[in-house]
């Protein structure tokens, strides 16, 4: 079946630092891939998204790029501030349905 | 993107007892969805909410325990029905949102159930 496989967390790093966070897939046909943020205390915001194979979707300074050879989509920036603590979910969207699968999240906490 | 919310914010209920959880969405929507977050977890899909018709629910999940309303293109409610503790999660709605694909999420319900 279908899944989502996400980097444990928690991740700590200093403010600046760059940032990855892995994300691997197992899907049927092509799906679309998602990151999700979640701040403390609040609900799930869209931070960026990919249809097809080799698209980047960006969104303030983060980067995930659609990789269907590795099934991959991991999340980058290249500085992050104290303002992105928060836990991040990787999701996926089967083809023609509206089911997302999402990943466990992993909780970032940035240091200033 | 539409702006959703629910109510209550956040809740202390007693084991027995049942909750409903409004979402409200500024524009009509075609689908809804309500989703649980267990503590430290993922979302799980619960249910989705068509207007018109009866819900759709998951795997593990049931209407005696979850019912769902759907009265119009703009509204839902999930009441969590003759709660334990092991029901203290926080619960998200989300629409299917005017972009293709892209779910839109609430803020959220965090119940806590003694």
């Amino acid at each position: 079946g279908n899944s989502v496989t996400q980097m444990e967390g928690p991740v700590t790093l200093s403010e600046e630092a760059f940032l990855t966070i892995n994300c691997t897939y197992t899907a049927t046909g092509y799906p679309s891939l998602f990151w999700y943020v979640q701040y403390p205390g609040e609900g799930l915001q869209l931070l960026l998204k990919a249809t097809k194979a080799d698209d980047k979707g960006s969104n303030k300074g983060f980067e995930a790029t659609y990789r269907k050879e590795t099934t991959s989509f991991h999340l980058e920036k290249g500085s992050v501030q104290v303002s992105d603590s928060a836990v991040y979910f990787c999701a996926l969207l089967t083809s023609g349905t509206y089911k997302y699968i999402f990943g466990t999240g992993t909780r970032l906490k940035v240091l200033a | 993107s539409a702006v959703i919310s629910q109510k209550p914010s956040r809740d202390i209920c007693q084991r027995g007892t049942s909750l409903t959880i409004q979402c409200q969405v500024d524009s009509q929507v075609t689908m809804m969805f309500w989703y649980r977050q267990q503590p430290g977890q993922s979302l799980t899909l619960i249910a989705t909410a068509n207007q018109g018709s009866e819900a759709t629910y998951e795997s593990g999940f049931v209407i005696d325990k979850f019912p769902i309303s759907r009265p119009n293109l703009t509204f839902s409610t999930l009441t969590v029905s003759n709660m334990s503790p092991e029901d203290s999660s926080i619960y998200l709605c989300s629409d299917s949102g005017t972009e293709q694909e892209t779910q839109y999420f609430g803020p959220g319900t965090r119940l806590l159930v003694l």
